[in-house]
């Protein structure tokens, strides 16, 4: 088990240009969800999915984010035309469920640091 | 509107005293509640957690109290130690079916002086 990881841990951009981060969850979990914190706050959710399926999206994650996770595996979370706003800690998580047990502790990843000049 | 708050920015405690954290919430639908530790420059690290069926939950140093009527928990710490210094974030999820989403408060900074 060598947890949550992510990828690149920093990347700094210019307005508008698109980024893409990559989440590998631990590699049992089947649930992967997005988190997105900035200075001074809590993480706030973005998404969430289950195997391949992205279940839940937050009111945060507007049309220029997308999240794909195509085999289940691992996961990219895309910003288009990125703007100042977007500056902020992206957090990856993974949990496990299987039958009829549920776990809701959610495992992080060390995030990677987006700054939009 | 912060459903999860922390209203305490900053806690100092010398080692080998008790560290208390408080957390209130203002949704009654939640249903399930975790404490988190962040240090700088790493990811949320999960402590504790506690059913709102229950109101204890107690892991080694840790235990965590939950007080329904009031919608408040607390995270008590003994003997603190200056490992403990860190971010220790709330975290509650809504009772809702196939929902996992996690509402976080912003965090209460915990500085342990040996």
């Amino acid at each position: 088990d060598t947890g949550v990881s992510q990828n690149p841990r920093h990347k700094i951009t210019k307005r508008g240009q698109n980024v893409t981060f990559r989440c590998d969850p631990i590699s049992e979990h089947n649930r992967l969800y997005w988190y997105r914190q900035t200075l001074g706050q809590g993480p706030e959710f973005l998404t969430y999915f289950q195997n391949e399926a992205q279940l839940e999206k937050s009111r945060l994650l507007s049309d220029r984010f997308s999240a794909e996770r195509p085999k289940g595996s691992f996961s990219t979370l895309e910003i288009q035309r990125t703007e100042q706003g977007d500056s902020a800690m992206y957090l990856c998580a993974s949990s496990l469920n299987w039958g009829t047990a549920d776990s809701y502790e959610q495992y992080f990843g060390p995030g990677t640091r987006l700054t939009v000049t | 509107d912060q459903q999860v708050k922390q209203n305490s920015p900053s806690l100092s405690v010398q080692e080998g005293r008790i560290s208390i954290l408080n957390c209130d919430y203002t949704n009654s639908m939640f249903d399930y509640f975790l404490w988190y530790k962040k240090y700088p420059a790493e990811g949320p690290t999960f402590l504790i957690s506690i059913s709102s069926i229950k109101d204890k939950n107690e892991d080694g140093r840790f235990t965590v109290f939950l007080n329904k009527s009031a919608k408040h928990l607390s995270l008590h710490i003994v003997p603190s130690q200056p490992g403990d210094s860190a971010v220790y974030f709330c975290a509650a999820k809504y009772s809702g079916a196939g929902s996992y989403q996690l509402t976080f408060g912003k965090g209460t900074k915990l500085s342990v002086i040996p």
